[in-house]
């Protein structure tokens, strides 16, 4: 009964590969989100969704493309990855309320070599 | 202007203390002040929070304190234990066209001395 889970945990890949991160939310939430964690454990948001339409793109290169399929999933998909890309990435989730709550999944921790 | 400055980096604290985090927002269109708890390998979750039309708010032995004037906040644990033991991370959050967006502090790595 996880309320945001992602797969998979951990995922490592060669330079150059494309890969894919799959989130769902179980919490019928309207907007979900990706963050990138990086090895400072600085946390940047990457792209919101809600109810399926992009909402924020923050400068990211395109080679990352989300993907909502619908309210209770965002998928995420980077092409030719490179070493800067390794870091762990967040799913997360909110509702439609007067204020933003966050609901996190576990991560995807990404080592690109 | 949409930065949100955390300090310390890292922080210990004897079990039964006081551990207390600071930060400071510079835009005040924010209007939601959440601090997040992260333990390793997990995601973070939403601890506390706090609207800026209030200076305090107290949740067990976690509390923020908020000075508006001054555009900073804090999360005071008391009676730290060694469970406490995690990342935390403040931010702040606004609306804006199309949706929310939340900018989160750099993280304080705190460890509880047992």
């Amino acid at each position: 009964d996880t309320a945001v889970s992602q797969t998979p945990k951990y995922l490592v890949t060669q330079m150059g590969n494309d890969k894919s991160i799959k989130c769902e939310q179980n919490l019928g939430h309207d907007t979900m989100y990706w963050y990138k964690q990086d090895s400072k454990k600085f946390l940047k948001i990457m792209f919101s969704y809600n109810n399926k339409e992009l909402i924020i793109n923050e400068t990211v290169p395109n080679r990352f493309s989300p993907k909502s399929p619908d309210k209770a999933h965002l998928n995420l998909h980077i092409n030719s990855l490179e070493l800067g890309d390794s870091a762990v990435y967040f799913c997360a989730s909110s509702y439609r309320g007067r204020y933003e709550k966050l609901f996190f999944g576990s991560g995807t921790q990404l080592s690109v070599l | 202007q949409q930065q949100v400055k955390q300090s310390p980096q890292s922080l210990i604290v004897q079990k039964g203390g006081i551990s207390i985090i600071n930060c400071a927002y510079e835009n005040t269109a924010f209007d939601y002040f959440p601090w997040y708890q992260q333990f390793p390998g997990k995601g973070p979750a939403l601890l506390i929070a706090i609207r800026p039309d209030v200076s305090e708010k107290k949740e067990g032995r976690f509390t923020i304190s908020f000075n508006k004037s001054a555009k900073q906040f804090s999360l005071h644990i008391m009676d730290s234990q060694p469970g406490d033991s995690a990342t935390y991370f403040c931010a702040a959050s606004m609306y804006r066209t199309g949706g929310f967006k939340t900018i989160f502090g750099a993280g304080t790595r705190l460890f509880v001395k047992a």
